[in-house]
């Protein structure tokens, strides 16, 4: 199974403080038909996940253009280029182009 | 607009079988895979399989000997199906659309216990 480690477990940010979480699989997350099923999600506390970038780095709608993803092969990076009150709860990259689909652990950001 | 509801037992005694409906508005479940995945305090997130829009099947191998996904299209229903439940199986199962799961429903808690 692909194995998806996500750096910090958890982040402690001010309103307006930038964040970055790392994302690393154990292998190359490109699919045989050339796109990565890289996504991030979010699970604000006592609500399901919810979607907020696919394909590496393609927004869905809605999501406050603060967020960012990038990275290719086996690293990711989610970014938020300026915290706000409605950005905590835990952050999980997880994968679909290798059975069975994988998640990473979490990173938890609390804002200070 | 978009919605994923799951219903479950709640509470289910080890051994049992779990069933778990997951029904959706606002898009045909022909046009869509339709994903499971659950969420425990021992293992976090983890994948259990997913129904094509042409309605066959994928498992996690973790699950497979155990799990049944199948669905009802004229009911806009998903139905989760997982035998000889162990007390590790306790957690939040959630219904989840399309291939990369853009929409996810509210979950369904399950508690295994005596």
């Amino acid at each position: 199974d692909v194995v998806m480690t996500q750096t910090p477990v958890s982040l402690s940010l001010a309103i307006g403080q930038p964040a970055s979480i790392s994302c690393k699989s154990s292998q190359s997350l490109v699919h045989s038909d050339g796109k990565t099923y890289l996504s991030w999600i979010l699970q604000r506390p006592g609500q399901s996940p919810k979607r907020l970038i696919y394909l590496v780095s393609k927004l869905d709608s809605g999501v406050p253009d603060r967020f960012s993803g990038s990275g290719s092969e086996t690293e990711f990076t989610l970014k938020i280029s300026r915290v706000e009150a409605e950005d905590l709860g835990v952050y999980y990259c997880w994968q679909a182009t290798h059975f069975p689909l994988t998640f990473g652990s979490g990173t938890k950001l609390e804002i200070k | 607009q978009v919605q994923l509801k799951e219903t479950g037992p709640g509470l289910v005694q080890p051994t049992q079988t779990l069933s778990i409906t997951c029904t959706v508005s606002g898009f045909s479940l022909t046009s869509y895979y339709m994903q499971w995945v659950r969420q425990t305090p021992g293992k976090g997130l983890e994948w259990m399989g997913f129904i094509r829009s042409g309605g066959s099947t994928e498992y996690n191998s973790e699950f497979k000997s155990r799990l049944s996904i199948s669905r009802d299209t004229s009911k806009n229903q998903v139905f989760l199906k997982m035998n000889s439940l162990k007390t590790e199986d306790t957690g939040v199962y959630y219904c989840a659309r399309g291939a990369i799961m853009d929409a996810w429903g509210q979950g369904a808690s399950v508690t295994v216990s005596s």
